[in-house]
């Protein structure tokens, strides 16, 4: 099993609209979270750091249930530019690493 | 805004070459991590430093690679030889210190391997 598991995806959903990514992690000692964006053939960029208590910025908003062990990405009115993939992240308890997802991809239409 | 800098950006080799990749992080970063992003999949750690010392070198394949980072600030990872497996795209990220995991990536290196 995967230590952080996305659904690839793709979606396919038009501009406007509201989409939401889902990931679970396995280990409960994971205590930061993070969503990063990476575009066709670029490096991965911070979107935003996830925290227990739910975090907005715009558009976007993250939310982490630690029981579950799963954090959501809901993206409202969806533009082109937010094609991309979403990868979902989470530090490696004990160490400043970072394990990512395979990411989910999303494709906004006109 | 500060960068990372890595170079090249593309590479090709045939296979049992020898390449080499170089990776200069934000000012001041002294954690330095590389990984490997096989197309589809998510970044997987290679190394991480902290300063010049390897914190965690599990996930490299040290017959075939070595990272350094001399002096603690830029690094290099080197394979040799190449295997058509290698090809991917090679990121080099950075973390400042203090209690944060927030990690900033470099352009990446893609590699192919004919």
């Amino acid at each position: 099993r995967k230590e952080v598991e996305q659904d690839p995806g793709p979606f396919n959903v038009p501009e406007g609209a509201t989409v939401a990514f889902n990931c679970t992690y396995s280990n409960s000692a994971s205590q930061s979270f993070f969503w990063y964006r990476q575009d066709c053939r670029k490096e991965p960029k911070l979107l935003m750091s996830v925290y227990s208590s739910g975090n907005e910025d715009g558009r976007f908003t993250a939310q982490l249930n630690r029981a579950s062990q799963y954090i959501s990405l809901l993206i409202r009115d969806s533009k082109l530019s937010d094609s991309a993939t979403y990868l979902c992240v989470v530090n490696r308890a004990g160490r400043r690493a970072l394990t990512f997802g395979s990411g989910t991809r999303l494709q906004v239409q006109p | 805004e500060a960068e990372v800098a890595q170079s090249p950006r593309y590479k090709i080799t045939e296979k049992s070459q020898a390449v080499a990749f170089w990776c200069d992080p934000i000012s001041g970063h002294a954690t330095l991590y590389w990984y490997r992003q096989i197309l589809g999949q998510g970044p997987e750690l290679l190394v991480q430093f902290q300063d010049e010392s390897v914190v965690d070198d599990s996930q490299l394949p040290k017959d075939r690679f070595s990272a350094e980072r001399l002096k603690g600030v830029d690094s290099t990872l080197k394979i040799q030889p190449a295997e058509l497996g290698d090809s991917a795209m090679y990121l080099c990220a950075s973390r400042v210190a203090g209690d944060t995991d927030t990690q900033y990536f470099g352009p990446g290196t893609r590699l192919t391997v004919l």
